[in-house]
C-alpha cells in the first residue's frame, strides 16, 4: 500500500534551519510530484510549493521562495523540505503529500506530519 | 486569514445530515477549478475525501457527497456516525497566487 512516512518532531532556534524527511513506499517515487503543505497551532494549512521526485525541479510558494529547499534521493524514494532563517512563526505541523498525477491538483496521499517547534 | 472560507463548526445527531461549505473567488473555485476536501483528525495524516467536487476514491462511503456551483462548493455527510468527528478541509486551486490554497477548516461533532 502506498505509504508516505515523515521523519519526527525537530525544535530549533531562531535563526537556524531544519529539514525534514519523508519517505515513499507503495508506488513508483519519481512517477509523482510531492508537495509540502504546514499547519500553525489553531491556523488553516499552507502550501509551500511542490517537487517533481524525477527531474528534481521544484516550483516554491512566494512566502517561501528563498527560504525553503525541496530536494530529493530517488536511490531511497525519499524527499527532503529544508526552512532556513527559521523564525517562531514557522512552528507548525508540516507535511508531504502526493499528487497522484501532474495537473491532479489535489494529493491522495499524505504523511503522517512533522512537528518543527521554532523557540529560544 | 484562509483563501476558502468554511464555517469553523457544525454539529449533527447521528443518523442526521449535516452540511459543509467552502466559499472561494473569481481567482480559485469561480475560475473553474476543481475542489478537493479532506478529512483530518488531529495527529494523524489527513485522508482524501473528495476529489474533483465529486468524486470519492476507493473505500470512502457513499455518505459522503461533494457539488460545487459558481464560486462555491459542498461537502455533505448523510447518515452522521460517531467516527465522522474530525476537521474536513476543501482545497483548490488559486491562478492570482500560483498556488494550492485552502479553507481555514470545520470542527465536526457528532452530538
Amino acid at each position: 500500500q502506498i505509504q508516505l512516512v515523515q521523519s519526527g518532531a525537530e525544535v530549533r532556534k531562531p535563526g537556524a534551519s531544519v529539514k525534514v524527511s519523508c519517505k515513499a513506499s507503495g508506488y513508483t517515487f519519481t512517477a509523482s510530484y510531492i508537495h509540502w503543505v504546514r499547519q500553525a497551532p489553531g491556523q488553516g494549512h499552507e502550501w509551500m510549493g511542490w517537487i517533481d521526485p524525477n527531474s528534481g525541479g521544484a516550483i516554491y510558494g512566494e512566502k517561501f521562495q528563498g527560504r525553503v529547499t525541496m530536494t530529493r534521493d530517488t536511490s531511497s524514494s525519499t524527499a527532503y523540505m529544508e526552512v532556513s532563517s527559521l523564525r517562531s512563526d514557522d512552528t507548525a505541523v508540516y507535511y508531504c503529500a502526493r499528487e497522484p498525477q501532474g495537473g491532479s491538483f489535489y494529493s491522495d496521499y499524505w504523511g503522517q506530519g512533522t512537528l518543527v517547534t521554532v523557540s529560544s | 486569514q484562509s483563501v476558502l472560507t468554511q464555517p469553523p463548526s457544525v454539529s449533527g445527531a447521528p443518523g442526521q445530515r449535516v452540511t459543509i461549505s467552502c466559499t472561494g473567488n473569481s481567482s480559485n473555485i469561480g475560475a473553474g477549478y476543481d475542489v478537493h476536501w479532506y478529512q483530518h483528525l488531529p495527529g494523524t495524516a489527513p485522508k482524501l475525501l473528495i476529489y474533483r467536487n465529486n468524486n470519492r476514491p476507493s473505500g470512502v462511503p457513499d455518505r459522503f457527497f461533494g457539488s460545487k456551483s459558481g464560486t462555491s462548493a459542498s461537502l455533505a455527510i448523510t447518515g452522521l456516525q460517531a467516527e465522522d468527528e474530525a476537521d474536513y478541509y476543501c482545497q483548490s486551486y488559486d491562478r492570482s497566487l500560483s498556488a494550492w490554497v485552502f479553507g481555514g477548516g470545520t470542527k465536526l461533532t457528532v452530538l
